[in-house]
């Protein structure tokens, strides 16, 4: 079976940088969620769409910003890097109604040095 | 707001050792409860659920139960193996649009 699908798998940019994470959901799946998981910590939530419009807003700073396209993929664009944004960044989709388990992507895992 | 509480960690049991991490939530209606798992590099999973109150989840020998009595859906396990070694997290979903809520995490290692 189909699953998320997240790219890159890893991701090394520096200080400043700007880094493009994808996240293609499960087909037919019409939820995206980003969430951000430091080293040793839990995953937080940072951003959230349905139906290509934005649902729910956790703790994404302001230098980040997502959108979902026509085809449901998700982009996070991440923008003036900081040594702190190195992370595990999972995206995980479902449907909303009924609102069940989340499907996980792999994660993108962000270094930032 | 919605919050789920998790046992710290890390465990450390021996092989067939019985195996229980508590998770206790705080939310508002009623949500639907899981445990994911996180084995070593790689994504969450999903280890098993529970939609209402008195639902029993089970997995590859992992079981727990939602008890909205005392708002708990505690994981246990018979007889743990080596290969259960991961990190447990307890998470919950409300109602509507709502994100899925994490816990802290439990890191379990089982030796040989």
């Amino acid at each position: 079976a189909a699953g998320v699908i997240q790219s890159p798998r890893h991701l090394i940019k520096e200080k400043r940088e700007t880094a493009t994470l994808k996240c293609y959901p499960i087909p037919r799946h019409d939820t995206v969620y980003w969430y951000q998981q430091g080293p040793g910590q839990d995953p937080q939530f940072l951003i959230s769409f349905y139906e290509k419009m934005q649902s729910d807003k956790g703790s994404i700073p302001d230098r980040f910003s997502a959108q979902q396209f026509s085809d449901y993929h998700s982009e996070l664009n991440m923008s003036s890097l900081e040594l702190g944004d190195s992370a595990l960044y999972f995206c995980a989709s479902s449907l909303r109604d009924p609102p069940e388990k989340l499907f996980f992507g792999s994660g993108t895992q962000l270094s930032v040095l | 707001g919605d919050s789920v509480t998790q046992m710290e960690g890390p465990v450390t049991l021996s092989e067939e050792a019985f195996l229980t991490i508590n998770c206790t939530y705080t939310a508002t209606g009623y949500p639907s409860l899981f445990w994911y798992v996180q084995y070593p590099g790689e994504g969450l999973q999903l280890l098993l659920k529970a939609t209402k109150a008195d639902d029993k989840g089970s997995n590859k020998g992992f079981e727990a139960t939602y008890r909205k009595e005392t708002t708990s859906f505690h994981l246990e396990k018979g007889s743990v193996q080596v290969s259960d070694s991961a990190v447990y997290f307890c998470a919950l979903l409300n109602s509507g649009n709502t994100p899925l809520v994490f816990g802290k995490g439990t890191r379990l290692s089982v030796i040989a």
